[in-house]
């Protein structure tokens, strides 16, 4: 298992404003998941984020709507950029051993005005 | 391509009746199956997982899920429902670079 740290897990935002969001866990991984699971939905994943290099995103994701970073084998951001009311979401740092499942940090849960 | 498909959007059932929730897959090869349950405002948790061996798997809280490889099914069932049950359940297959994907999720309400 791995336990995830997530932060913030709540923010109301400005429209037009970014947010960063933080990701630690405490063991190292490999790869690192950032999903989003809009309103009522089922979760979407935005992007694989690897150390030490770029991320790489699903289709309909661009890099410079949602920067991610990964700087270490513990920590990532994803960041939320100039945000509008369809990026309200939930947005979910995860890491996943195939045999043993996905583990979920507890989700920042973002509003934007 | 990875696909799940959970048919039921929203099931109700009594406190106490039986549960099956339904989940198909499209996955080229053996697959890695799981079920997760997310309580309203909290994080996922897993259930149960799959990926060889005896196709029925027993989780947590009482949940088991039956693997069918004729069906490319993996329902989740429980004998006997609690209020507590309340929830969203998600069914996933894992993929290749350990990706998850996700079906669309059955609401469950459980009614006393």
């Amino acid at each position: 298992s791995a336990v995830i740290s997530q932060k913030p897990s709540r923010d109301i935002c400005q429209r037009g404003t970014s947010l960063t969001i933080q990701c630690q866990v405490d063991s190292q991984v490999t790869m690192m998941f950032w999903y989003r699971q809009q309103p009522g939905q089922s979760l979407t994943l935005i992007a694989t984020a690897n150390q030490g290099s770029e991320a790489t995103y699903e289709s309909g994701f661009v890099i410079d709507k949602f920067p991610i970073s990964r700087p270490n084998l513990t920590f990532s951001t994803l960041t939320v950029s100039n945000m509008s009311p369809e990026d309200s979401s939930i947005y979910l740092c995860s890491v996943s051993r195939l045999r043993g499942g996905a583990f979920f940090g507890q989700g920042t849960r973002l509003t934007v005005v | 391509a990875q696909s799940v498909t959970q048919p039921d959007i929203h099931i109700t059932v009594s406190e106490g009746a039986s549960l099956e929730l339904r989940c198909n897959y499209s996955y080229g090869a053996t697959p890695y199956l799981f079920w997760y349950v997310q309580s309203p405002g909290q994080g996922l948790q897993l259930l149960l997982k799959y990926f060889s061996g005896d196709t029925l798997v027993q989780g947590i809280k009482g949940f088991e899920a039956e693997f069918k490889r004729s069906q490319s099914s993996f329902n989740l069932r429980k004998p006997s429902v609690h209020w507590s049950d309340a929830a969203e359940y998600f069914c996933a297959v894992g993929g290749t670079g350990n990706q998850f994907y996700f079906g669309t999720g059955t609401s469950l309400t459980v009614i006393p």
